[in-house]
């Protein structure tokens, strides 16, 4: 079975401070790891993928195999990153589309 | 493109009624899936189907909820008889199989029963 923990229900940052969204997961095969985002009145979207090895927005995420997570991070804290952040996982085997979510975190970057 | 539309985006119907909620994919996407997201338990996945045949659906809560998919442009949610428990938004999203999982999300509906 495949699983995704968000320990947070809530994160709350000063704009400008470093921000770590937590996500750990359980899986026996090889995940692939996504981070998605939903802004205030816009519809859930992908943020970035460990598989692109990307940074999205200045939000990097790095897979960590030894400890099964993918923590979500950015330097300095922007208003505009207040959203609703849900971690997901993958099978890589089956074409990567059975998507395990997160519960989410929400950021709150307080000006 | 517009996205993927649902329709409708609110409803609110009264316990032991009919709800069917709609969904249209993105053209040329060959996944479709169907989720529910409730405080306590976040994004479930209930079902989801490639080129309109379905693929996994031990999500579905119960035998009140069915989903077909007709065509490549168009499917249903449907639960009968509906419950208060199942008040949630449904969210219905879209995928190339050749695009790495990345899933395309409509703006939910929002169910409320009473």
């Amino acid at each position: 079975a495949q699983r995704v923990t968000q320990p947070e229900k809530l994160l709350s940052v000063f704009k400008g401070a470093p921000v770590e969204l937590k996500c750990n997961y359980s899986y026996s095969g090889s995940p692939e790891l996504f981070w998605y985002v939903q802004y205030s009145r816009q519809r859930l979207q992908l943020l970035l993928r460990h598989i692109s090895r990307e940074s999205i927005k200045g939000f990097t995420a790095d897979l960590n195999k030894g400890e099964t997570s993918f923590h979500l991070k950015k330097p300095f804290a922007q208003e505009e990153d207040s959203a609703m952040y849900y971690c997901a996982l993958t099978p890589k085997s089956g074409g990567y589309q059975k998507v395990t979510f997160g519960i989410g975190t929400k950021l709150q970057v307080i000006p | 493109d517009a996205g993927v539309i649902q329709s409708p985006r609110h409803e609110v119907t009264e316990m032991g009624q009919e709800v069917t909620l709609r969904c249209k994919p993105i053209s040329g996407h060959d996944y479709l899936f169907w989720y529910r997201q409730t405080m306590m338990r976040g994004l479930e996945l209930l079902i989801y189907f490639n080129n309109n045949v379905p693929i996994d659906d031990s999500g579905m809560p119960e035998d009140r909820f069915s989903a077909k998919m007709p065509n490549a442009s168009f499917s249903t949610l449907k639960i009968q008889p509906s419950e208060p428990r199942d008040s949630a938004v449904y969210f219905c999203a879209s995928s190339f199989g050749g695009g790495l999982g990345e899933q395309f999300f409509g703006p939910g509906t929002r169910l409320t029963v009473l």
